[in-house]
């Protein structure tokens, strides 16, 4: 069965500093990766995604992802934090076969100013 | 516009009194699934709708049954609701594999609130 660990519950950074959130997974093949972030009492919204191909990945927002599958990780950073990137952050993993798609417990980001 | 829609966005129940959330999508995905979101913690996933399989997680309670009567519409169904199913109910879609970007696109929520 597949998994994803997210070691970080919270993390507070400095508006302006960078980020990068950490994302390990268990899963027997190739990985379909996804970050999503939600603020408070809202649905998720999809940041970035990988499927194959290139490992750094672009997605919204001006955040980037890096896929080490020696690493079984995924994670999520960004050069610059903004006071409205404050918000829970999920890693999730995709069971291919049963089109399962599956989360971490999330990590918090805090800005402070 | 909003491509998928859960009604209604806030839902107060009375404990053992049954409750029907739903969900109806415009992007005509094959997939759909449901989430429980309790608060702090990540999305459990309850169901899925893969292709016209249901599958229903093995931890999922007996109380909670789902209906998808067409690739639209998805309802939830709490046959009798406890203070701890409280929560956040979450609805998405996404296309098969098959059919290529498989992202899972998510409703605002239900969030449900037991008496």
């Amino acid at each position: 069965a597949q998994s994803v660990t997210q070691p970080d519950i919270h993390i507070t950074v400095s508006e302006g500093a960078s980020l990068e959130l950490r994302c390990n997974y268990s899963y027997g093949a190739t990985p379909y990766l996804f970050w999503y972030v939600q603020s408070p009492g809202q649905g998720l919204q999809l940041l970035l995604k990988y499927f194959s191909g290139d490992t750094l990945v672009q997605g919204i927002k001006g955040f980037e992802a890096e896929f080490k599958r020696s690493q079984s990780s995924f994670n999520l950073r960004k050069p610059s934090v903004h006071w409205s990137d404050a918000a829970e952050y999920f890693c999730a993993v995709l069971n291919t076969g049963f089109q399962k798609l599956v989360f971490g417990t999330g990590t918090r980001l805090l800005v402070s100013p | 516009d909003a491509m998928v829609i859960q009604n209604p966005r806030y839902q107060v129940t009375q404990f053992g009194k049954p409750v029907t959330l739903s969900c109806s999508q415009t992007l005509n995905h094959n997939v759909m699934y449901w989430y429980q979101q309790k608060s702090s913690q990540a999305p459990k996933l309850l169901f899925h709708y893969y292709d016209k399989d249901f599958n229903n997680e093995a931890d999922t309670p007996d109380n909670f049954q789902s209906r998808r009567p067409n690739t639209s519409f998805c309802f939830l169904d709490i046959r009798s609701p406890g203070l701890g199913d409280a929560a956040m109910y979450l609805c998405a879609t996404s296309r098969t594999l098959r059919e290529g970007n498989t992202e899972a696109f998510f409703g605002q929520g239900t969030r449900l609130t037991v008496v």
